[in-house]
């Protein structure tokens, strides 16, 4: 079975400042698809990044990036100029190959300070 | 175009009662999906439907559950009896399924906020 895990459950960040949150995964598989999910307080969850395992380049989108690391199982998502609007809960998941049903890890509270 | 729709955002119901909550996924995704959302619990799958079919319900949590998608489109997720556990944000989530290929993005409503008194 396929497991996500978050080891921050807070963190903060000042404006403009560079913030990284950590998410490893336990799989057998070698093709599946990775995901950093944001929800903010309004609880909509808003997708921020998506990474094929099969693909070696790190996902960007504008401030935020990718370190994926596929042997060691790690997928961790920098922030950089973080802005007061990036307050939210962020969420690692994962999603087999075959599609189907994400798996999520428990979230990181990112809170960005004025 | 519109996306993931859910109603009621908001329900508060007693122990004992039935209730429905409905999603109406983004136009032309024929895949829908069913999570919940609690502070215990974190974010857990409920129910996958590609089309009209369920493929995997193996997140149902009891009987009381129970979940239907008609016409490829809208769903609707019934929780019979609930119970205060069942209290819970309840997130649906739609993605373009076969036509769209493997591993595509899943793009969630705004949820439905269920209190069971």
């Amino acid at each position: 079975a396929q497991t996500v895990t978050q080891s921050q459950p807070e963190m903060s960040v000042q404006e403009a400042e560079t913030v990284t949150l950590s998410c490893t995964y336990d799989t057998s598989e070698s093709n599946y698809y990775l995901f950093w999910y944001k929800q903010p307080p309004s609880r909509q969850m808003i997708l921020v990044i998506r990474q094929e395992a099969y693909k070696q380049q790190n996902a960007t989108e504008n401030r935020f990036s990718v370190n994926f690391q596929k042997a060691a199982k790690s997928f961790s998502l920098k922030i950089s100029d973080s802005q007061l609007g990036d307050t939210a809960m962020y969420f690692c998941a994962f999603i087999r190959n075959q599609g189907g049903k994400l798996i999520f890890g428990q979230g990181t509270e990112l809170s960005v300070k004025p | 175009g519109a996306g993931v729709s859910q109603s009621p955002s908001n329900k508060v119901t007693e122990k004992g009662k039935d209730v429905e909550l409905r999603c109406d996924p983004i136009s032309g995704h024929t895949a829908l999906y069913w999570y919940r959302q609690s502070l215990g619990q974190g974010l857990e799958f409920l129910i996958y439907f590609q089309g009209n079919s369920a493929p995997d319900k193996s997140g149902l949590p009891s009987d009381r559950f129970s979940a239907e998608r008609t016409g490829g489109s809208v769903s609707t997720l019934t929780i019979q009896r609930t119970q205060q556990e069942d209290s819970a944000v309840y997130l649906c989530a739609s993605s373009l399924g076969l036509a769209g290929g493997v591993g595509e993005t899943q793009y969630f409503g705004p949820g439905t906020r269920l209190l069971v008194l």
